[in-house]
């Protein structure tokens, strides 16, 4: 079973600084997903990394991809509060004729404080 | 939204009662998926769909059944509810040309009394 790591669980940082959250991953695999939730909500898609290398950002986030150190970084520059929320990342195997599984990290609540 | 809807949105049942939670798509997608959420687990995901009639388990199966008898709709009966099956239940799709995105419906918080 392929297990996925995220730290750290709870973080709290000032606004205007940067940070990062971490995704571990215990098998090889190149499809890499963050998802973000806010609370009472469903999960949005912020980015899907499916090479090694790949780095993708979009605003103040910034997502990349090791896969053979298996880690994923959500990087956080200068945050605002609109970035609180809980970042999940996932993992999926390869697709196939029988679908695929998608293995999700137990999350990261961030809270960005004024 | 991908066009996902889950029905219903909230419920409250007894233990031992029988519950079936609906997902439907418009988007005519192969791949549907049920996962729960649960504090401290992130989404663990349930069942999953590879076409009408084609079902496989996922990681905490246990206790739970899914029907797909038409492309649109994706079905989670809990036979015999149980208190540990309070969670948050959502549906989703996997889309691109290579299945590499889902896309969530917007979830069912299932209380079990």
């Amino acid at each position: 079973e392929l297990k996925v790591e995220q730290n750290p669980l709870f973080l709290s940082m000032q606004e205007g600084k940067n940070y990062t959250i971490y995704c571990n991953y215990s098998t090889t695999s190149d499809r890499l997903y963050w998802y973000r939730q806010d609370p009472g909500k469903s999960l949005e898609s912020l980015f899907v990394l499916l090479s090694n290398g790949a780095v993708k950002q979009e605003g103040r986030l910034m997502a990349s991809l090791d896969t053979k150190a298996r880690l994923s970084t959500l990087h956080i520059t200068a945050a605002v509060h609109d970035l609180s929320a809980t970042y999940f990342c996932a993992v999926g195997e390869p697709p196939s004729n029988t679908g695929n599984q998608f293995y999700f990290g137990t999350g990261t609540s961030l809270t960005v404080i004024p | 939204d991908a066009g996902i809807t889950q029905s219903p949105r909230h419920k409250v049942t007894e233990t031992g009662t029988p519950v079936t939670l609906r997902c439907h798509q418009t988007e005519n997608h192969r791949y549907m998926y049920w996962y729960r959420q649960d504090p401290g687990h992130g989404l663990r995901l349930i069942h999953y769909s590879y076409g009408v009639k084609d079902t496989d388990k996922g990681e905490v199966s246990d206790g739970y059944s899914v029907s797909r008898s038409k492309t649109e709709d994706f079905l989670l009966t809990l036979e015999s509810a149980t208190s540990s099956q309070t969670s948050v239940y959502f549906c989703a799709i996997s889309a691109g040309l290579i299945q590499e995105t889902q896309y969530f419906g917007p979830g069912t918080r299932l209380l079990v009394l």
